[in-house]
């Protein structure tokens, strides 16, 4: 099955600084990553996603970058704020069977300092 | 508030009893996910429903967790004779269509003690 690695697991900026978190997947069948936001105690939030016939997706001050060849993929932050802090977690959707089920990195906790 | 529901928000319980939990997903979502989450580790997928059928079941699930969706809409999660080592966060997602987007409730907090 998918196994995703996800790094640095702790990350602490300060604000205004850029944070950037990795991920890499293993099964090449996949071919949608989304990045979820978690505020403690609080649900997974759907922050951005990109699908693998994209290279780059941006909103705002954040961007998702995909490398299908070398099987990673990284989130990017801009000009980081207090409120950014929350711990991210990537995911890669196993194609197989259409179920689309998500495969979870481990997690980054991010703190911006101000 | 339109989003996916869960009940109950906490439970705690004995090592040996049942617990039910329940997931609303959002109006019109097909597709529902049930994943557990423990402390500092990312959610990892349980079983999925499209509609009622119940078309994937993770390898790693024991036997004493049995998932429902009666109707298509909302679903349950029971675990038989519950664990300590079932002590763990259970996350329900809904998604719609063939939309990869999912999106989560907000978990159900098991304890057991």
């Amino acid at each position: 099955g998918e196994n995703v690695e996800q790094h640095p697991s702790t990350l602490s900026v300060q604000e205004g600084d850029s944070a950037v978190i990795k991920c890499t997947y293993s099964d090449s069948a996949s071919n949608y990553f989304p990045w979820y936001k978690q505020e403690l105690g609080k649900r997974p939030q759907l922050i951005i996603d990109i699908r693998s016939n994209v290279g780059e997706k941006k909103d705002q001050r954040i961007a998702v970058t995909l490398n299908k060849t070398a099987k990673h993929f990284s989130l990017h932050i801009t000009e980081t704020q207090p409120e950014d802090s929350a711990v991210y977690f990537c995911a890669a959707a196993d194609s197989g069977g259409s179920n689309y089920k998500l495969t979870f990195g481990k997690g980054t906790l991010l703190t911006v300092n101000p | 508030d339109t989003g996916v529901s869960q009940d109950p928000r906490h439970k705690i319980t004995k090592r040996g009893q049942n617990v039910t939990f329940r997931c609303d997903p959002i109006s019109e979502h097909n597709r529902l996910y049930w994943y557990r989450q423990t402390l500092g580790q990312g959610p990892e997928f349980l079983t999925y429903f499209q509609n009622e059928a119940q078309l994937e079941k993770s390898r790693l699930l024991s036997d004493r967790f049995s998932a429902e969706r009666p109707k298509g809409s909302f679903s349950t999660l029971e675990i038989q004779r519950t664990e300590q080592g079932d002590s763990a966060m259970y996350l329900c997602a809904s998604s719609f269509g063939n939309s990869y987007e999912q999106y989560f409730g907000p978990g159900t907090r098991l304890t057991v003690t």
